[in-house]
This record gives C-alpha cells, sequence and structure tokens, in this order.
C-alpha cells in the first residue's frame, strides 16, 4: 500500500537550518514532492524529485532521496520568519499513479 | 498566467442538502484533480479528471462526485451533506510533461456543515 509520514512539528530559531524528515512505504514512487501550505492557503509546490535521483538543490531547498530507506527529507538553509508554514511531503505512487500526502509538518521559527 | 481559481472560498450548509464547487484551472493544463483536507484525515485524493474523463479515484463514497468540462474546468459535487464533510476542499492542475505531472494548487473551499 501506499503510505507517507511525517513528524508533526518542528521548531527552529531563525537563521538556522531546518530538516524535515518523511518517510515512504511504495518502492516503486516515481516522483517525491514538497509542498508549502500557508495559513488559510492552498499548497505551493516548493520543489521535486525524479525516484532515480539522490540529490537537488534549488536556493536555499535541498532535497535528499534515500531510495533504500524509502526516506526523503527537505533541508531549509537560514530558515526566515516567512517560511512558518505546514510542508507537506508526497509521493506519485508508480502502480496508481495517484499522489499520496504526508500529514503535513508544521514548521515553527523562532525570532 | 493565472493561477487556479476555485469558487466559492467558502460555503456554509447544513446537513442533508448538496453542494457544487468549481474550479478552473491554469490555462493550457487539462488535468484536474480535487483533494478533501481535514485535521483529522489529512490531505486525501477525491478524484482526477483529464479531458473530461475521470482517470483515478479515491476511497470516497459516492456522495462525492465530479466532472470536466471541454474548457477543462472542473466541478466537484457533494451530495447528502454530512458533517465530516466539513473540510477544505482543494483543486490542483496539471501540465502533463515527459510523463511527470506538477500539480498547482488553488487556494481552496472552506465548506463548513452545520
Amino acid at each position: 500500500g501506499e503510505d507517507v509520514e511525517q513528524s508533526l512539528f518542528l521548531s527552529v530559531r531563525e537563521g538556522d537550518s531546518s530538516v524535515i524528515n518523511c518517510t515512504y512505504t511504495d518502492s516503486s514512487s516515481t516522483y517525491l514532492y514538497w509542498y508549502k501550505q500557508e495559513p488559510g492557503a492552498g499548497l505551493q509546490l516548493l520543489t521535486y524529485i525524479f525516484s532515480n535521483m539522490d540529490m537537488k538543490q534549488d536556493q536555499r531547498l535541498t532535497v535528499l532521496l534515500n531510495k533504500k530507506d524509502k526516506h526523503l527529507s527537505l533541508r531549509i538553509a537560514d530558515t526566515q520568519t516567512g517560511d512558518s508554514a505546514i510542508y507537506f511531503c508526497a509521493e506519485r505512487g508508480g502502480a496508481t499513479n495517484k499522489l499520496i500526502f504526508g500529514t503535513g509538518t508544521l514548521l515553527a521559527v523562532q525570532p | 498566467k493565472a493561477g487556479v481559481t476555485q469558487t466559492p472560498r467558502y460555503l456554509i450548509k447544513t446537513r442533508g442538502q448538496q453542494v457544487t464547487l468549481s474550479c478552473s484551472p491554469i490555462s493550457g493544463h487539462r488535468s484536474v484533480s480535487w483533494y478533501q483536507q481535514t485535521p483529522g484525515q489529512g490531505l486525501q485524493f477525491l478524484f482526477e479528471y483529464f479531458s473530461e474523463t475521470q482517470r483515478n479515484k479515491g476511497n470516497f463514497p459516492g456522495r462525492f462526485s465530479g466532472r470536466q468540462f471541454s474548457n477543462s474546468r472542473s466541478e466537484m459535487n457533494v451530495s447528502t451533506l454530512e458533517l465530516g464533510d466539513s473540510a477544505l476542499y482543494l483543486c490542483a492542475s496539471s501540465l502533463l510533461a515527459g510523463g511527470h505531472e506538477t500539480q498547482y494548487f488553488g487556494p481552496g473551499t472552506r465548506l463548513l456543515v452545520l
């Protein structure tokens, strides 16, 4: 089956790096995504990684994929208060082609 | 390009009523997906439409239905509303590119069932 898990909360201080972790179960996943949701808003695509890659960097964001352990992480460098939001990990199932989301991690950035 | 738009932005209904939500995808996008977001269940996939055909479906009862028009706009209908249908309903559109579908989400419609 397809299941995606994330921790519910992460608290960091402004200027530090944040690392949000995600695990998934579908070994045939094709793409994995990170979305950001700010209060009262829809989801904003931050970045994605193809399942045959192990790293992708995009400005302050670094995505690491360990396909063997089915572990995905999002690192945000120099975290700012504007980064406070819920971050969702999602995987596109290889068999079903459905997009399955994790529970979301609330990132709280303290000044 | 304009983003994904959803109307209305919020709705208040009572149990037993029915509701129709609308989604206009990004111009040129032909795939529209619907999701339900609740505090208890998180974000759950409802269904996906492509070229007016339902391509994929989540595990929701038959009270939840949808359709897509020739201009790619989509509607979602929920009949016989229950209290548990209170949620944020998100629509996302996709541009097919080499088999990879990046979904762009709208702001959502907040539905409250009393």
